[in-house]
């Protein structure tokens, strides 16, 4: 069984530029969310999405946002890149089908800002 | 008060003592707990989830919950080196199925 996919791996990106990354979760799996990771602050909880909805969202500025597509895939973008934004961005995904159930995570994409 | 707290550590302990790591939540509406191992450079990986009160075994892992007292601990029998990580709590609360995550307990075994 595959796991959660996420590409790319690797990003230098340009302040002021924007980036767009992706996710694939397991097979079956409505639930996707993104987090951010930096050695200070831990996981930060961007969104959720489940279905094509964002159901949960975090306290992230209005740059960052995200989709699901119909087939549970899922895109972040960030626009008008910030040095801060440099980070470790998490994909993890997870099925309801008997209940809550935890996160399976991808390897993540490492984005770096210059 | 942050919604899931955890001492952040690190906590060292000797090779196959027994590693007790706690996590405490505020919302008593929480239905679902969780534990992630972390290794640095490492996305995290689920290795317990406990959904009712009491003890929930798995091999050298055990997960405790007391819903009354708000607090979930892992307990990791037998420590061994590879086992030196960072351990995140995690806890679904809400008809949304909201996920927080503490900011994760670093434990060293020492050999």
């Amino acid at each position: 069984k595959a796991g959660v996919t996420q590409t790319p791996r690797y990003l230098i990106k340009t302040r002021g530029q924007q980036v767009t990354l992706s996710c694939s979760p397991i097979s079956g799996h409505r639930s996707v969310s993104w987090y951010q990771q930096t050695p200070g602050q831990g996981l930060q909880f961007l969104f959720e999405y489940f279905s094509e909805t964002q159901r949960n969202k975090g306290n992230f500025p209005g740059r960052f946002s995200g989709r699901q597509f119909s087939n549970s895939r899922s895109e972040m973008n960030v626009s008008t890149l910030e040095l801060g934004d440099s980070a470790l961005y998490l994909c993890a995904s997870r099925t309801e089908f008997r209940g809550p159930s935890g996160y399976t995570f991808g390897s993540g994409t490492r984005l770096t800002v210059v | 008060q942050k919604e899931v707290e955890q001492n952040s550590g690190p906590l060292s302990v000797p090779e196959g003592a027994i590693a007790s790591l706690n996590c405490t939540y505020s919302d008593r509406g929480s239905q679902s707990f969780f534990w992630y191992r972390q290794y640095s450079g490492k996305s995290p990986e689920l290795i317990m989830s406990i959904y009712s009160n009491g003890d929930k075994e798995d091999g050298r892992f055990t997960a405790q919950l007391n819903k009354a007292s708000q607090y979930v601990s892992l307990l990791i029998r037998d420590s061994q080196p590879s086992d030196s990580a960072t351990y995140l709590c995690a806890v679904i609360t809400g008809g949304y199925q909201k996920v927080t995550f503490g900011t994760g307990t670093k434990l060293q075994v020492i050999p």
